[in-house]
């Protein structure tokens, strides 16, 4: 069956501009997670939502940093003001339930310029 | 102090080589991971384990939950095992994986 896709795979954008980033679980999957990946680190938790809400926000770094999941299904996450910082691989997984095991997808490289 | 630490970060080996990696963390968890991470790709799962050794193919994964500690380990390498290794943990308080740094393994013909 399919995995967890994520739109776009390479993003870039201007220092200053909205992106936004998408992420398809796979079906079933009520738990969905985003971390941001810089590069030769390891990835970052970002939110974690289960089912529409988010469950966890703690780890957005500040609030130009938003995301949704209004059906419970796809996710967004939406970064406001993007600076050169915001750089890196942002990385969408999803899982069954909440500690089960997290399926990936590919991710989506954003490079502000 | 980083909450998960792998070693090494860095890893060159020749084909057949047993190879292995070391993860320590210091947060009470309830499962851990190793992941694989090909470069411009996605990551893979390749073991989630709370207890004792799990085995699939050439790889092998064992877990020391006293001593929290875990390894990984390749038999016989090949040059397409060459990725990023990730350690990641499930820990107790929260529903979020806590990720080593990885370690970059090339594994030369």
């Amino acid at each position: 069956g399919a995995g967890v896709s994520q739109t776009p795979s390479n993003k870039v954008t201007e220092k200053g501009k909205y992106v936004e980033l998408r992420c398809d679980p796979i079906s079933g999957h009520t738990a969905l997670y985003w971390y941001r990946q810089s590069l030769g680190q390891g990835p970052e938790f970002l939110i974690y939502f289960q089912g529409t809400g988010a469950a966890d926000d703690s780890g957005l770094p500040n609030d130009r940093f938003f995301a949704v999941r209004p059906e419970g299904s796809v996710s967004t996450l939406k970064i406001q003001r993007t600076e050169r910082g915001d750089s890196a691989v942002y990385l969408c997984a999803s899982s069954l339930g909440p500690g089960d095991e997290q399926y990936f997808g590919p991710g989506t490289r954003l490079t502000v310029t | 102090k980083n909450e998960v630490e792998q070693s090494p970060q860095n890893l060159t080996a020749q084909e057949g080589e047993f190879i292995t990696i070391n993860c320590s963390y210091s947060v009470g968890i309830s499962a851990l991971h190793w992941l694989q991470q090909h470069p411009g790709g996605g990551i893979v799962s390749l073991f989630m384990l709370s207890s004792g050794k799990k085995k699939h193919g050439r790889l092998i994964a064992t877990i020391n939950i006293q001593e929290k500690h875990s390894s990984l380990h390749i038999t016989a390498s090949h040059p397409r095992d060459s990725a990023v290794y990730i350690c990641a943990v499930d820990s107790y308080n929260t529903d979020k994986l806590i990720f080593g740094t990885g370690t970059r393994l090339q594994v030369f013909p």
